[in-house]
């Protein structure tokens, strides 16, 4: 099976800072992949699909990039309320599995 | 406005089963996959099991692989996991999660904890 190993597992970051979370998968899934924003206490919420694909009422700072193997999510200008914990996804193919996730805190 | 509300979960013995159900609401069920994604306390979410649209196609993790069983029924709009064999390990908020076109999972219940303890 394919697995798909997140960094870093934990993140501290000041407000308008960049931040990316990598996501790399053992094998290659083209562009099946999505990524979910969990926040404390909260269930997930999908941000992106197919590696890139911003869902409707995801703020624009959120982005996603890659192909293949090697994927990334990026904040661009890091807000209070994107503290939580990001998850990728894969999907090509069952088993759909997850990350490990990225604990994503303020500094 | 789509929902999904699981049912079911409490606390079990070692051995013991339980069967979740997940109603759901606003879209047209038959036509899209479901899903059950787990989350042990303090750990990350584990996608359990899958189910196809209108075919029926199942997919497990091998961790539940033989002991759960996916099924929905499209006249009820209701999915469901029968747990087996239930283990400390299986403990966990279950997710009950729609997929948008493809295997990825838009919309979300809000949970049912499943304890397994003695």
């Amino acid at each position: 099976d394919i697995q798909m190993t997140q960094s870093p597992a934990s993140l501290s970051a000041s407000v308008g800072d960049r931040v990316t979370i990598t996501c790399r998968a053992s094998q290659g899934i083209s562009h099946y992949l999505a990524w979910y924003q969990q926040k404390p206490g909260k269930v997930p919420e999908l941000l992106i699909s197919a590696a890139s694909t911003l869902q409707s009422g995801v703020p624009s700072r959120f982005s996603g990039s890659g192909s293949g193997t090697d994927f990334t999510l990026t904040i661009s200008s890091l807000q209070p309320e994107d503290v939580a914990t990001y998850y990728c996804q894969k999907y090509n193919s069952a088993p759909y599995t997850f990350g490990q996730g990225t604990n994503l805190e303020i500094k | 406005e789509v929902q999904l509300v699981e049912s079911g979960g409490g606390l079990v013995q070692p051995g013991g089963s339980l069967r979740l159900s997940c109603a759901a609401s606003g879209f047209t069920f038959s036509s899209y996959a479901l899903s059950w994604v787990r989350q042990a306390p303090g750990k990350g979410l584990e996608w359990v099991s899958t189910v196809s649209g209108r075919v029926g196609d199942t997919y497990y993790a091998d961790s539940v692989k033989g002991r759960f069983a996916i099924s929905r029924d499209n006249s009820k709009n209701t999915l469901y996991l029968q747990m087996n064999s239930l283990r400390a390990e299986d403990t966990a908020v279950y997710y009950c999660a729609k997929a948008s076109g493809a295997y990825n999972f838009d919309y979300w219940g809000q949970g049912t904890l499943v304890t397994v303890s003695s």
